[in-house]
């Protein structure tokens, strides 16, 4: 069964420090989305992602943070320059259509020391 | 707003009894799914409800989608270990491609 894939499963970093998280979406996906989970708390959305450009952000998703799909198969999510408060798991989603069940990946946990 | 207010927030029962969750919300909500979270992994989902009324059923799971469209539950019938986990419900509001989700029900089961 065709699945979400991310990269790397885990990532360390220096807070001030640039990252890129990558995401494979199901290959017949046509929307993709960024969600993080600070430890213990909910799922939050970040960001939503259709005809290479953005279509929906949360507050969260502020000017530190952007998202690309460089080629037909991967999106994803960089973040500038890090903050203590942006360690999280980040979980990307797909789906082929705006209603449809959104999939999620098993996410990159990122600590930023 | 657009909070989902899950409950219990956790349960703790023996293998073979049966367990039922909830969400309610203010909002309306288009779609009503839930997901379960095991430790280190991204949420899956189990079932996802898209009418008004709708009852669904996935194997030992069944869940129902409010008549208001503000609330949902899930019951689980006849755990086993494996069930130990954290459910999480998530709503989709109308005219939103994002998930609202509530803050999730940790579910411990005892052999």
């Amino acid at each position: 069964e065709p699945e979400v894939t991310q990269t790397p499963s885990h990532q360390v970093t220096q807070m001030g420090q640039e990252v890129i998280l990558r995401c494979v979406p199901i290959s017949n996906h046509l929307y993709f989305y960024w969600y993080r989970q600070i430890l213990g708390q909910k799922v939050e959305f970040l960001v939503s992602f259709y005809n290479n450009e953005i279509s929906e952000k949360s507050e969260i998703f502020d000017d530190q943070f952007s998202v690309e799909r460089p080629d037909g198969s991967n999106f994803t999510l960089k973040i500038r320059s890090t903050k203590l408060e942006d360690s999280a798991m980040y979980f990307c989603a797909s789906t082929a259509g705006l209603a449809d069940t959104q999939y999620f990946g098993p996410g990159t946990r990122l600590t930023v020391l | 707003g657009q909070q989902l207010n899950q409950s219990p927030q956790s349960m703790f029962i023996q293998e073979g009894e049966d367990v039922s969750m909830n969400c309610t919300s203010s909002s309306i909500f288009n779609t009503w799914l839930w997901y379960k979270q095991d430790p280190g992994e991204g949420p899956v989902l189990l079932i996802a409800l898209y009418k008004a009324g709708e009852l669904t059923s996935n194997g030992r799971l069944t869940a129902q989608f409010g008549i208001t469209r503000k609330d949902s539950f899930l019951n689980i019938s006849a755990s086993i270990p494996s069930d130990v986990g954290i459910y999480f419900c998530a709503g989709q509001r109308p005219g939103s491609e994002k998930l609202v989700f509530g803050k999730g029900m940790k579910l411990t089961v005892n052999p």
